[in-house]
């Protein structure tokens, strides 16, 4: 138990679908964070929401749209994908006081066929 | 552009040897270093930190050295563990930003042989 909690594990979507990704922490965080993780890639930063307010998108595709309803939980909506969008989702949250690091969940092993 | 490097994407070490994970940076505006450990199927979890004010952290098994001026850091795991093996990435915020964010390396597997 990370006490960050993403579900689902595993996610296998059409490009014509809609699904959501579900991020959930209770460890008091103020900031939570969407990264990508493709193959022989670095970890990318997708959203960043800070005390539920969104303080950075990397430029990331509109089929992406990212949910803060609290501070505990994070959700990322999805919509027509494409292949490439095939990668590890990761959720993590922190204290804005950075000397604490992140938490990460396990992740959501999407693949887009 | 790769702000954080870590140019050896494997690294194989015998059990009860030293391991030694590098990492090279290039924004010299990081002054806060983190190296995260990944299991497969699980996030990264934080192993250990370094700020840019000591050139030394030293955690059990773990010690992180930084070396400002080259722009490099190191992690040693003195004596690797069978148990060590995993994907370890390193990870640079820069404070003056007001920036908690962390940029990533591409991480380095390491694989410890009993």
């Amino acid at each position: 138990e990370t006490g960050v909690t993403q579900t689902p594990r595993h996610l296998v979507m059409g490009m014509t679908n809609k699904k959501s990704l579900k991020c959930e922490q209770h460890l008091g965080h103020n900031a939570m964070y969407w990264y990508k993780q493709s193959a022989k890639k670095p970890l990318e930063l997708m959203f960043v929401y800070n005390f539920k307010e969104q303080t950075e998108n990397n430029s990331v595709p509109s089929r992406f749209s990212p949910e803060c309803p609290n501070s505990s939980h994070l959700f990322l909506h999805l919509h027509t994908l494409q292949p490439e969008d095939s990668a590890l989702y990761l959720c993590a949250s922190s204290r804005v006081e950075r000397a604490y690091g992140y938490t990460f969940g396990s992740g959501t092993r999407l693949t887009v066929v | 552009d790769q702000q954080v490097k870590q140019n050896s994407p494997s690294l194989s070490v015998q059990e009860g040897r030293i391991s030694i994970l590098n990492c090279d940076y290039t924004n010299s505006m990081f002054d806060y270093f983190l190296w995260y450990k990944k299991y497969p199927a699980e996030g990264p979890t934080f192993l250990i930190s370094i700020s840019s004010i000591k050139d030394k952290n030293e955690d059990g098994r773990f010690t992180v050295f930084l070396n400002k001026s080259a722009k490099h850091l190191s992690l040693h795991i003195v004596p690797s563990q069978p148990g060590d093996s995993a994907v370890y990435f390193c990870a640079a915020s820069d404070s003056g930003a007001g920036s908690y964010q962390l940029t990533f390396g591409k991480g380095t597997k390491l694989s410890v042989i009993p």
